[in-house]
């Protein structure tokens, strides 16, 4: 059982490039959540998922798109990376307590 | 949408005495309010959590407050020790199944 398993774990890229950060969990939750934590602040809801097929905005969702096509897999993607995008991104899944993943920082230069 | 205030930003304490975290929240519907500590370049962890209808919860050294009705819950550690040195983060799980955090306090357990 890996829990959330998140990759990659840092990453650096150039601005107006684009990735995709990948997240899967084993556990069978239908909820799952993008978060971003910039250096010494708390956790902001990019986007979440209450199931495969759905998917809905957070409160930072400008620059970012998710798809959810399996239970397991939630991705998000960067558009055009820019400076402001430099955080480090956290996965999340359940809906009573929340498991994280190991978090993925992102530079973008 | 809910939001959720969270004070101090930070604590130093000496070890072996006490610490508290208050957080507010503002939406009344909110009925799940658990805490994550966050070592340094880890992944948060939850460490206790309360129900809506539960007023106190203790583990060992953690407890857990609540008031509903000024909108408030506090997180407790007695004793500390250098390993709870850490960033603690409250949160409020809203009604439409989002968990906002609080922005986070950094406790520092001095030796």
């Amino acid at each position: 059982n890996a829990g959330v398993t998140q990759t990659p774990k840092f990453r650096i890229l150039k601005i107006g490039q684009s990735m995709t950060l990948q997240c899967t969990q084993d556990m069978n939750h239908n909820y799952m959540y993008w978060y971003r934590q910039d250096p010494g602040m708390g956790l902001k809801l990019i986007y979440y998922s209450v199931g495969a097929g759905i998917t809905d905005k957070g409160e930072v969702p400008n620059g970012y798109n998710v798809s959810r096509s399996t239970t397991e897999d939630f991705p998000l993607r960067l558009e055009l990376a820019a400076p402001s995008q430099t955080s480090v991104y956290f996965c999340a899944s359940g809906s009573r307590e929340l498991f994280f993943g190991e978090g993925s920082r992102l530079t973008v230069l | 949408g809910e939001n959720v205030e969270q004070h101090p930003s930070t604590l130093s304490v000496q070890e072996g005495d006490s610490a508290v975290i208050k957080c507010t929240y503002s939406d009344s519907a909110s009925n799940y309010f658990p805490w994550y500590k966050q070592e340094l370049g880890k992944r948060p962890q939850l460490i206790i959590d309360i129900r809506s209808n539960v007023g106190e919860k203790k583990d060992q050294r953690i407890a857990v407050t609540l008031n509903k009705t000024a909108k408030h819950f506090s997180l407790h550690i007695t004793e500390t020790q250098p390993e709870d040195s850490a960033v603690y983060f409250c949160a409020a799980k809203d009604y439409g199944q989002n968990f906002v955090f609080g922005p986070g306090t950094r406790l520092s357990v001095l030796p």
